[in-house]
């Protein structure tokens, strides 16, 4: 079955260090990729997508990922955390299966910004 | 009134009881979303809606009973829940809910609690 992984359900970070929130998917067939990030009591707000053009993704608030065919990976990265960065972020891929237009999410990361 | 709405935000109801979630977007899209989000568990896709026709159900228990009067309102209606259906109640709208490169929008979700 179509699957995303994210390693590491809590990530903690100084204000200035770099972020790097890690997502695999399992596809024969590379997805269509997205990060969206839920700040409290908020739904979801998207960052960025990967929609088979350019492999690097510039996103929303500093934020920018790369698409890794070979490592089937898309991760999210952010040079220098700011404490507004707090938040839970998603990885979803879209385009498996029957069902073209559903997203399917991963378990989610909860990033933590130290002063 | 902007983006997705729903209301209410938050609701306490006992197990013998019937209410109702409402979700209206003002974004002109054509496909809807309901979706749960419960701790410690991905986001779970309950039923899509696309042109007002429902394209997904799955496998919700028939105590959550979506209606889909027009492309900018969505309801989920429910009935004799148990405590283990309280979650964070999401919804989305997309373009076109047939297109994996459509960006979901996301409601500000309604917190459920069954008692």
């Amino acid at each position: 079955a179509q699957s995303v992984t994210q390693l590491g359900s809590h990530v903690s970070v100084s204000e200035g260090a770099l972020v790097l929130l890690r997502c695999n998917y399992s596809s024969s067939v590379p997805p269509y990729l997205f990060w969206y990030v839920q700040y409290p009591n908020q739904g979801l707000q998207l960052l960025l997508k990967y929609t088979s053009a350019a492999t690097l993704v510039k996103g929303i608030n500093g934020f920018e990922a790369e698409f890794k065919k070979s490592e089937t990976s898309f991760h999210l990265t952010k040079p220098s955390a700011h404490m507004s960065d707090a938040a839970e972020y998603f990885c979803a891929v879209s385009g498996l299966g029957g069902s073209q237009g559903n997203l399917i999410f991963g378990k989610g990361t909860k990033l933590s910004v130290k002063p | 009134e902007t983006g997705v709405t729903q209301t209410p935000r938050h609701l306490v109801m006992g197990m013998t009881n019937k209410k109702s979630l409402k979700c209206e977007q003002h974004l002109g899209h054509n496909a809807m979303y309901w979706y749960k989000q419960s701790a410690k568990k991905p986001l779970e896709l309950m039923f899509v809606y696309n042109f007002k026709e429902q394209t997904e159900n799955n496998s919700v228990p028939s105590r959550f009973s979506p209606e889909c009067p027009n492309s900018s309102h969505l309801f989920l209606h429910l009935h004799t829940l148990q405590p283990e259906d309280s979650a964070l109640y999401l919804c989305a709208s997309s373009q076109d809910g047939l297109d994996p490169r459509d960006t979901q929008y996301f409601g500000p979700g309604t917190r459920l609690t069954v008692l």
